[in-house]
């Protein structure tokens, strides 16, 4: 049964401190998307990437997020320094011709 | 960018009614209409989707229908039951990236 993997599904930790989010998305999926969910702003778009190159970047905080495909089957989303505001859901999600499948999400809490 | 808005934010329907969300979109170049069904502590899954060649999809007791003319679409549960109950996403995106907007979500509430 093929699917998104996401980890760690849940992580505390304090402000300032780095938090890495890893993902292993469907093998032969050639786009891979950050997305972050909050009460007050639903699903919003972090980063996507085809075929490993980043296409768009625009909705991450550029000084403290980051995001890489070091290969087909890993996609990482970086924040340092965390911050409480960045208390969300991230979603992984990859994709062929238009159909996303979702992970179950890092639920990130930061005190 | 495209500006997807959802309607009701949420919805309490009886067993064995039907319940209607709808959508509407702001980017005449989008091409692609998914729903997704959110459980809780779980991610959105995809439940159908429509492009912008058809008019009306159906599966099952589900079924989605597109106005490209007016740019709005919308979801169909008929026959509900309470594993229906769960947070409703409507989603639109052009062909060429695929980058989904998402509606606000409608929370549905099934009562038994």
């Amino acid at each position: 049964d093929a699917r998104v993997t996401q980890t760690p599904r849940h992580k505390v930790t304090e402000m300032g401190q780095e938090v890495t989010m890893r993902c292993q998305p469907i093998l032969g999926h050639n786009t891979v998307f950050w997305y972050r969910q909050t009460m007050m702003q639903g699903l919003e778009l972090l980063a996507y990437f085809r075929n490993r190159a980043p296409l768009d970047d625009s909705g991450m905080p550029k000084d403290r997020f980051s995001a890489e495909m070091p290969d087909a089957t890993l996609a990482t989303l970086k924040i340092q320094p965390s911050e409480p505001r960045d208390s969300a859901v991230y979603f992984c999600a990859s994709g062929l011709r238009g159909e996303l499948f979702f992970g179950e999400g890092s639920r990130l809490t930061v005190l | 960018g495209e500006n997807v808005e959802q309607h009701p934010s949420t919805l309490s329907v009886q067993e064995g009614d039907s319940a209607v969300i709808k959508c509407t979109y702001s980017d005449s170049a989008s091409n692609y209409f998914p729903w997704y069904k959110q459980e809780l502590g779980k991610g959105p899954q995809l439940i159908i989707d429509i492009r912008s060649n058809v008019g009306e999809k159906k599966d099952q007791r589900i079924a989605v229908t597109l106005n490209k003319t007016a740019k709005h679409f919308s979801l169909h549960i008929t026959e509900t039951q309470p594993e229906d109950s769960a947070v409703y996403f409507c989603a639109a995106s052009r062909r060429d990236d695929y980058k989904l907007s998402f509606g606000a979500g409608t929370t549905v509430t099934v009562r038994a």
